[in-house]
């Protein structure tokens, strides 16, 4: 069983909806929760990091934290087909671990 | 924000030869760079990790004489494949953990826009 769970996707949705990522994961020590955009052959960039369970919200971005189920969850509201992109879950507990990675795409 | 470079963007080689994949921090001093490799179409897995002036920590399954890393400096770490295959074609994506002051949180890492690797 892998420490972090994504499913890969891809994730197809229309212009202006709300683009729904989850991963879970296994071990209870990771203590800081990312989420990361990758657009094709370039570096990951952060988009956003919590620590704790709850919502974090960032703009059109919402990110969820549910240590209890060891969940975590991303929103991006109102998308754009810029937004078309990979997304990665990433956990932290010293080394960073990655989900595979959703690919996200936002039809106009 | 915090830039990570890396060059070259794409390389391609013959069998047999070795590459070199430099890293570097452009605005900001490095105590860690890690060094990642990614699939098409899968996650980014840490090959290893490298402190300034001491011996990368590599991860299990990566072979260290094959994969040579140098951290000489807070801002430079270069990563060798040695006697490259077809099999080392991957993306390969270094991080660096800044010095204390300018993360925003603990193990916080900036990445590089990756080097694709093409052995023939």
């Amino acid at each position: 069983q892998k420490e972090v769970e994504q499913d890969p996707g891809p994730l197809s949705v229309p212009e202006g909806a709300i683009v729904s990522l989850n991963c879970t994961y296994s071990n209870s020590a990771f203590q800081y929760f990312m989420w990361y955009r990758q657009y094709s052959r370039k570096g990951p960039e952060l988009l956003m990091y919590t620590y704790s369970s709850g919502n974090k919200e960032d703009g059109r971005f919402t990110a969820q934290v549910d240590k209890s189920s060891k969940y975590i969850s991303l929103f991006i509201r109102d998308s754009q087909p810029s937004d078309s992109a990979t997304y990665l879950c990433a956990l932290s507990w010293g080394k960073l671990q990655f989900g595979a990675g959703t690919q996200v795409v936002v039809t106009p | 924000g915090a830039v990570v470079s890396q060059h070259p963007s794409w390389v391609i080689c013959k069998s047999g030869t070795s590459v070199k994949i430099e890293c570097r921090s452009l605005d900001f001093q490095a105590t860690t760079m890690f060094w990642y490799r990614q699939f098409p179409k899968q996650s980014l897995m840490l090959m290893a990790t490298s402190n300034e002036g001491s011996k990368a920590t590599y991860e299990q399954g990566v072979e260290k004489d094959k994969f040579l890393i140098n951290h000489a400096s807070l801002t430079l770490s270069t990563l060798t494949v040695t006697s490259a295959h077809p099999e080392d074609s991957s993306f390969y994506i270094c991080s660096a953990r800044p010095l204390a002051g300018r993360s925003s949180f603990y193990n916080e890492q900036f990445f590089g826009p990756g080097t694709r690797l093409t052995v023939l």
